[in-house]
């Protein structure tokens, strides 16, 4: 059964960096693409990257500035930077695995539980 | 870039009932369109991925259809479990989940 789970700071400071990771358990993180994603408060859900298991990454562009993903193979792991938050990066920030099928069609199968991180002075 | 709109953006429905949700994408999509449901507090779940396939231990009841820009979520006979928020999301470019549909008990 694969599971993910995001673990991190939960508060911040404006300024701050927010750093977080995704543990993988089930699978090997080695055979996927893997994606980070958020929700305000009472909000729709905001696509922040993806990344593969070679370290190849894409990320969203209004986001791409401040985001980095990173994954580390040998601990099944992959992580989130977003750098200078603000009390607008308030969110619920979930980590998810993407499938594939050719043609180019993928979607997120398994997703965490989310973490909730608060931006605050 | 691709813009998603939903519609409605909520709607009140009894338990048996057939129930629709539209996605509209700005521009086409071809069937690069996923919906997901969520409930409070939790993550989002896969329904339905590639406009129309059911994805593994969704009921039956769930389906999508649609290609291009216009697609639909039917939910054959409306569950207690299913009163939830729905959002669609293409894939075609820069992933992108539309603004969901909330689902509640009439």
């Amino acid at each position: 059964q694969v599971q993910l789970l995001e673990s991190g700071p939960g508060l911040l400071k404006p300024s701050e960096t927010l750093s977080l990771t995704c543990t993988v358990s089930g699978v090997s993180i080695s055979s996927y693409y893997w994606s980070w994603i958020r929700q305000p408060p009472g909000r729709g859900l905001e696509w922040l990257g993806y990344i593969f298991y070679t370290g190849s990454a894409d990320y969203n562009p209004s986001l791409k500035s401040r985001v980095t993903i990173s994954i580390d193979t040998s601990k099944n792991k992959f992580s989130l930077r977003l750098s200078s938050v603000t009390a607008a990066d308030t969110a619920v920030y979930y980590c998810a695995r993407v499938k594939q099928q050719l043609g180019g069609y993928n979607w997120f199968d398994t997703w965490g539980q989310g973490t909730l991180v608060a931006v605050s002075s | 870039d691709i813009q998603m709109t939903q519609s409605p953006s909520s709607l009140s429905a009894s338990v048996g009932d057939r129930v629709t949700i539209s996605c509209r994408a700005s521009q086409s999509v071809a069937s690069h369109l996923n919906w997901y449901q969520q409930k409070p507090g939790k993550a989002p779940k896969l329904l339905i991925y590639s406009a129309s396939s059911l994805q593994s231990g969704v009921p039956s009841r769930f389906s999508g259809s649609g290609s291009g820009t216009d697609f639909t979520l039917t939910i054959s006979s409306l569950q207690p479990e299913d009163f939830a928020t729905y959002y669609c999301q293409q894939s075609y470019t820069t992933p992108r989940f539309g603004p969901g549909t909330k689902v509640d008990i009439k």
